[in-house]
């Protein structure tokens, strides 16, 4: 089976820009979540999504949002880029059901300029 | 929701030699997970250990975990340069969270 896959890989972006990463999950992978991670705050969760619904969404401001498609790609968009925005953006899939145990992709790594 | 702090944050062996890492936590879980990063890239899982569990084994790989302590660990054996990586630990802590908490993980370096 192919592995989880983000597009793009690398992305540089002015401050105030808006951005939307794409992810792509294991096929029969219903749940894909995104991860921000930084050097200075590590992995930090941003949201779930699972058959098109977000289940549960970390603390992120709002210009952080995602959806997800009925073939469970999902997008994440974030709106008028800050500096502290820069950072590798990281999806994972899971099956459905428990344990919940997630398949990473290689990530995006977002510059912001 | 809690994070998993892991100890040390950076560790420095020789090729062959074990190198053992820890993972402390401060609420109930329903399992723990350990994930592999190598440089900038996504993360790979290695293992997963229930609450129910004590000890856990995948080839090189060994992982307690102490519930009544609230920690875990995980040893590698006979190092390989390839192990050259970032360890996490990661919280399940179930009840339909739908998420995995990651602590900030520490930075193995094998030296061949």
């Amino acid at each position: 089976k192919a592995g989880v896959t983000q597009t793009p890989r690398y992305l540089i972006k002015t401050r105030g820009q808006q951005v939307t990463l794409s992810c792509s999950p294991i096929s029969g992978h219903r749940s894909v979540s995104w991860y921000q991670q930084t050097p200075g705050q590590g992995l930090q969760f941003l949201f779930e999504y699972f058959s098109e619904t977000q289940r549960n969404k970390g603390n992120f401001p709002g210009r952080f949002s995602g959806r997800q498609f009925s073939n469970s790609r999902s997008e994440m968009n974030v709106s008028t880029l800050e500096l502290g925005d820069s950072a590798l953006y990281l999806c994972a899939s899971s099956l459905p059901g428990l344990p919940y145990e997630q398949y990473f992709g290689p990530g995006t790594r977002l510059t912001v300029t | 929701s809690q994070q998993g702090e892991e100890d040390p944050q950076a560790l420095s062996i020789q090729e062959g030699e074990n190198a053992t890492m820890n993972c402390s936590y401060k609420t109930s879980i329903n399992n723990l997970q350990w994930y592999r990063q190598n440089s900038g890239r996504g993360l790979v899982h290695l293992i997963l250990i229930r609450s129910n569990e004590r000890e856990k084994h995948s080839g090189r790989l060994r992982v307690t975990l102490d519930t009544s302590k609230k920690s875990s660990s995980l040893l590698i054996t006979a190092s390989r340069a390839a192990d050259t990586a970032s360890y996490f630990c990661a919280l399940d802590s179930g009840a339909g969270s739908y998420q995995l908490t990651f602590g900030k993980g520490t930075k193995l370096s094998v030296i061949p």
